[in-house]
């Protein structure tokens, strides 16, 4: 299976600033097959990115997705008090599919 | 709008099995897959297995073979989602997502809390 590491595990930071999250593969994940989720305490996570850099329906332009191969990232520009979550990403490129571990994104 | 409506929360014992169940609304239900996904308390997500509504084929994750069963009824577009022998590490949220068709849960189920304890 496809491992997902994410970091850092804890990100503390300002609304206003930005916030850069990282996920990186064990192996190639294909078709830019990854996903980013957004989960807030007592909820479902919530889908933000597609395809690695697709927003989801709703999902405010100040959150973005890039990378391809083995390294992806998720950035947010400029940090609302909203944003403060765990963030996961996933791939489903192969069977089985995998989450990261997660980055809980914290108010400094 | 798309709904994915979960059981409600289950207390069970180690060794018993537990049913729950998840009806979808505001789509065409044979469409799209639906997944299990379980979340232990402060841990991450973990991907259990998939149903296809339309002719109940099922996937799962290697380590639910033999212990965890899948079976839709589409005449409540309710899909359920059986877990055998459960033991105290079972315990977690559960839940089902809609899978959009190029394989990411683009709807989830608000999750059904599931604790095993003697």
């Amino acid at each position: 299976e496809i491992v997902l590491t994410q970091s850092p595990g804890t990100l503390s930071l300002s609304p206003g600033d930005r916030a850069t999250l990282s996920c990186r593969a064990g192996q190639t994940i294909g078709k830019n097959y990854l996903a980013w989720y957004q989960q807030k305490p007592g909820q479902a996570p919530r889908l933000l990115i597609s395809g690695t850099s697709n927003r989801a329906t709703d999902i405010p332009d100040r959150f973005s997705g890039s990378g391809s191969g083995t390294d992806f990232t998720l950035t947010i520009s400029r940090l609302e008090p909203e944003d403060f979550a765990v963030y996961y990403c996933q791939q489903y490129d192969t069977s089985p599919l995998t989450f990261g571990q997660g980055t809980r994104l914290e108010i400094k | 709008q798309v709904q994915l409506v979960q059981s409600g929360a289950e207390v069970m014992k180690p060794g018993a099995s537990v049913k729950l169940s998840c009806t979808a609304s505001g789509y065409r239900f044979t469409t799209f897959l639906i997944h299990w996904v379980r979340q232990a308390p402060g841990q991450g997500l973990e991907w259990m297995g998939e149903i296809k509504p339309y002719g109940g084929a099922t996937k799962f994750a290697e380590k639910y073979l033999g212990r965890m069963t899948m079976t839709r009824d589409t005449s409540t577009n309710t899909v359920y989602m059986e877990l055998n022998s459960l033991r105290p590490e079972d315990t977690a949220m559960y839940y089902c997502a809609r899978v959009h068709l190029f394989g990411y849960q683009d709807h989830w189920g608000q999750g059904t809390l599931v604790t095993v304890s003697s």
